[in-house]
C-alpha cells in the first residue's frame, strides 16, 4: 500500500541554518502531498502542499517539491528560527475518490537553538 | 472563531470505562475524520463519515464507534477502555472526500487510560 518515509529525529539546528527534512514515498495513482506541522501542545497545521508533479509548495519560507522522478517531497527552508522548533510530518494523500484519507510519515522533532 | 474543536482537550481514565469525545466543525464542510497519534507521534487514519455516512474504517477495534448526528459533527465513542487506547486522538474535516482536499485538525484529545 501507499506510505511515506521521514527521516528520523530529532534536527537539531542553530537559528539561520538551512534546514532539509528529508520525505520520500510510495504510492500508486496520482497522489497530493502535504506538510503539516505541530507545535508544542497544539494540533496539526498545514504548512504547504502540492496536488502535481513538479509543484512547489511554499510558505513562512518553508518549500516543497512534489518530485516524481525520485518519490521525495523534501521540506527546506533557507533560514530558521527557534519559532521553528516543533514536529514536522509529511503525508500523502492517495488521490481515491471519495475514500480519500491521509497517510502520515512518522514525523521529524525539529530544535532549533539561539 | 475555532474551526475545528475537539472536547475535552484531556481526559483520564480507568480501564474498563466507557468515554466519548466530542468534534465539531463550523467550516461547513462534508467530511469529517478521527485519527490516532502514539506515544511516539504516530499518526493514523481511524474513521471518516462524508455526509453523515461512514466512508472509512481502518479495522478499528469495534469497541471505538463514531456517531456523526450531522455533517457538522462527528462524535467517538469508546468502550470498554484499555491501556492501549491512551494516545492523541484528533479530529479533521474537509470540504469533501473528493481528490487533494486539505484536511483541518482539531487541537486534539488527550486520552489516558489507568
Amino acid at each position: 500500500g501507499d506510505s511515506v518515509t521521514q527521516m528520523e529525529g530529532p534536527v537539531t539546528l542553530s537559528e539561520e541554518a538551512f534546514l532539509t527534512i528529508n520525505c520520500t514515498y510510495t504510492a500508486t495513482g496520482y497522489p497530493s502531498f502535504f506538510w503539516y506541522v505541530q507545535y508544542p501542545g497544539e494540533g496539526l497545521q498545514l504548512l504547504l502542499k502540492a496536488t502535481k508533479a513538479d509543484d512547489k509548495g511554499s510558505n513562512k519560507g518553508f518549500e516543497a517539491t512534489y518530485r516524481k522522478e525520485t518519490t521525495s517531497f523534501h521540506l527546506e527552508k533557507g533560514s530558521v528560527q527557534v519559532s521553528d522548533s516543533a514536529v514536522y510530518f509529511c503525508a500523502l494523500s492517495p488521490g481515491s475518490y471519495n475514500t480519500d484519507k491521509l497517510i502520515f510519515g512518522t514525523g521529524t522533532r525539529l530544535q532549533v537553538f539561539p | 472563531d475555532t474551526a475545528v474543536s475537539q472536547t475535552p482537550k484531556y481526559l483520564v481514565t480507568q480501564m474498563g470505562n466507557d468515554k466519548s469525545i466530542k468534534c465539531e466543525q463550523n467550516l461547513g464542510h462534508d467530511t469529517m475524520y478521527w485519527y490516532k497519534q502514539d506515544s511516539k507521534k504516530f499518526l493514523k487514519i481511524m474513521f471518516s463519515y462524508n455526509n453523515k455516512e461512514l466512508i472509512i474504517n481502518e479495522t478499528v477495534p469495534n469497541r471505538f464507534s463514531p456517531k456523526s448526528p450531522d455533517k457538522a459533527h462527528l462524535n467517538l465513542h469508546i468502550n470498554s477502555l484499555e491501556l492501549g487506547d491512551s494516545a492523541v486522538y484528533f479530529c479533521a474535516s474537509s470540504q469533501d472526500a473528493a481528490l487533494q482536499e486539505t484536511q483541518y485538525f482539531g487541537p486534539g484529545t488527550r486520552l489516558l487510560v489507568l
